[in-house]
């Protein structure tokens, strides 16, 4: 059974760089690819992006600029960088599998994890 | 303003059938593969459609998907009340390069 575990702090300050991992268990990360994606409050769905194993990356092209991921697949997890937040990055994020072998779909999903941006 | 389109909201009685319509492009749906998404409150989404037409094992066969074109539909036949849940479609961009979802559809069943 693949399980996927958000984590990181739950308050970050305006202008400051809000840092997620994802832990990983039941799959290797060295196959697939590992995305992210957010849910602002009473919002829809979010991509922000990817990351390979090989360390590939794919960004949504609206926080490209900000953000960055990463993946250390010794220890079976996955990051996520996005710097200079706003109130406007307040939002659910989930970590979640994204599988390309029957057709491109979002297979297994972290429980999510609540960031608030706020000083 | 989402790429893929879809309206707010629709409903139906219980063991009527609805269906939930995601409107998009060649660049998207047209070329690439739709998915959708199952979310209650307070949970995370979960597949309940992939590959167009594939549901995973455990998603009942009252739901169905397909793809005409540039636009995707989920189809839930006897909706029941445990339907209730908000429905994300999904697809690969190739023009921009990126993921999209389209904005989301409440089903309520009433």
């Amino acid at each position: 059974q693949v399980h996927l575990q958000e984590s990181g702090p739950g308050l970050v300050k305006p202008s400051e760089t809000l840092s997620l991992t994802c832990t990983v268990s039941g799959a290797s990360t060295t196959a697939y690819y590992w995305g992210w994606v957010r849910q602002s409050p009473g919002k829809g769905l979010d991509y922000l992006g990817y990351v390979y194993h090989t360390g590939a990356t794919n960004y949504n092209p609206s926080v490209a600029s900000r953000l960055s991921m990463s993946i250390d697949t010794s220890a079976n997890q996955f990051s996520l960088r996005l710097t200079s937040v706003t109130a406007a990055d307040t939002a659910v994020y989930y970590c979640a599998r994204l599988s390309t072998i029957f057709g491109a779909n979002f297979d297994q999903w972290g429980r999510g994890i609540l960031v608030s941006v706020s000083s | 303003q989402s790429v893929l389109t879809q309206p707010p909201s629709v409903s139906a009685a219980p063991g009527q059938s609805v269906s939930i319509s995601c409107s998009g492009s060649t660049s998207n749906i047209g070329t690439k593969d739709v998915s959708w998404y199952q979310q209650f409150p307070g949970t995370a989404p979960r597949v309940v459609i992939y590959d167009n037409n594939e549901r995973p094992s455990e998603i009942p066969a009252r739901f169905y998907g397909s793809k005409s074109g540039t636009s995707a539909t989920l189809a839930i036949t006897a909706a029941q009340t445990g339907d209730e849940a908000h429905y994300y479609c999904g697809a690969w961009d190739s023009s921009l390069n990126t993921w999209v979802f389209g904005g989301g559809t409440m089903l309520t069943v009433l």
